[in-house]
């Protein structure tokens, strides 16, 4: 497997509620981006961090926020959930100026918002 | 025009069947190209990149034309196993090291 962890794997919330999705990148990488599928999409990337800074955000609302820590670690933050927040939550980690491209993604964290 | 699109699907082929998808991307500036897999219910995998002068891995085949911004992959030979989505991925649309992906072609090899 990748050595990508996410947790909570499955999660139910109500609209207006708040959720923390959390991801341990694999072991050497110092880069994580995080990416929300909607049933029947591909990915659509919602941040990167690395160095424990944003460093590339996509077409998401501020309520999307996030963390990472000294161990690369990081954390996705919803505020105020929308029906529409209801998806499948991957992080993906890689080692920055890697020339392959490739990202690591973890199993994923579905959320289902009521 | 969507960043990265792809031949709507599902592709259904019998077992030994050649199958090719094709995939779209609007920015002529993008820097890399992938293919990823993804199982029902399962993370995205690399399956193989894509490179100007078209690469092959076994049964799988790449191709770039960087005029037309287009990219295929064609499948020889098809495994049940090849059962799964296919992503288009561009790399440099949203950033410099951000990957775009596309909806996802999904394919269904059947005995």
């Amino acid at each position: 497997e990748t050595g990508v962890t996410q947790s909570p794997t499955h999660l139910i919330k109500t609209r207006g509620q708040q959720v923390t999705l959390r991801c341990s990148s694999q072991s050497g990488h110092n880069t994580v981006s995080w990416y929300q599928q909607a049933l029947g999409q591909g990915p659509q990337f919602i941040f990167q961090y690395y160095r424990e800074e944003e460093n590339g955000r996509g077409n998401f609302p501020p309520r999307f926020s996030g963390l990472q820590f000294p161990n690369y670690s990081s954390e996705l933050n919803v505020n105020a959930l929308e029906l529409d927040d209801s998806a499948l939550y991957l992080c993906a980690s890689s080692q920055q100026g890697g020339s392959t491209g490739e990202l690591f993604f973890g199993e994923g964290s579905r959320l289902t918002v009521l | 025009r969507k960043e990265v699109e792809q031949d709507p699907g599902p592709f259904n082929v019998p077992e030994g069947a050649t199958v090719a998808f094709n995939c779209t991307y609007s920015n002529s500036a993008s820097q890399s190209f992938f293919w990823y897999r993804q199982d029902c219910r399962k993370e995205p995998k690399l399956l193989m990149s894509v490179y100007s002068s078209g690469n092959e891995d076994g049964r799988f085949t790449a191709q770039l034309n960087r005029a037309s911004q287009y990219i295929s992959l064609l499948i020889r030979d098809s495994k049940l196993s090849d059962s799964a989505t296919y992503l288009c991925v561009v790399k440099g649309i949203a950033g410099y090291s951000t990957l775009t992906f596309g909806k996802g072609t999904m394919l269904l090899v059947s005995p």
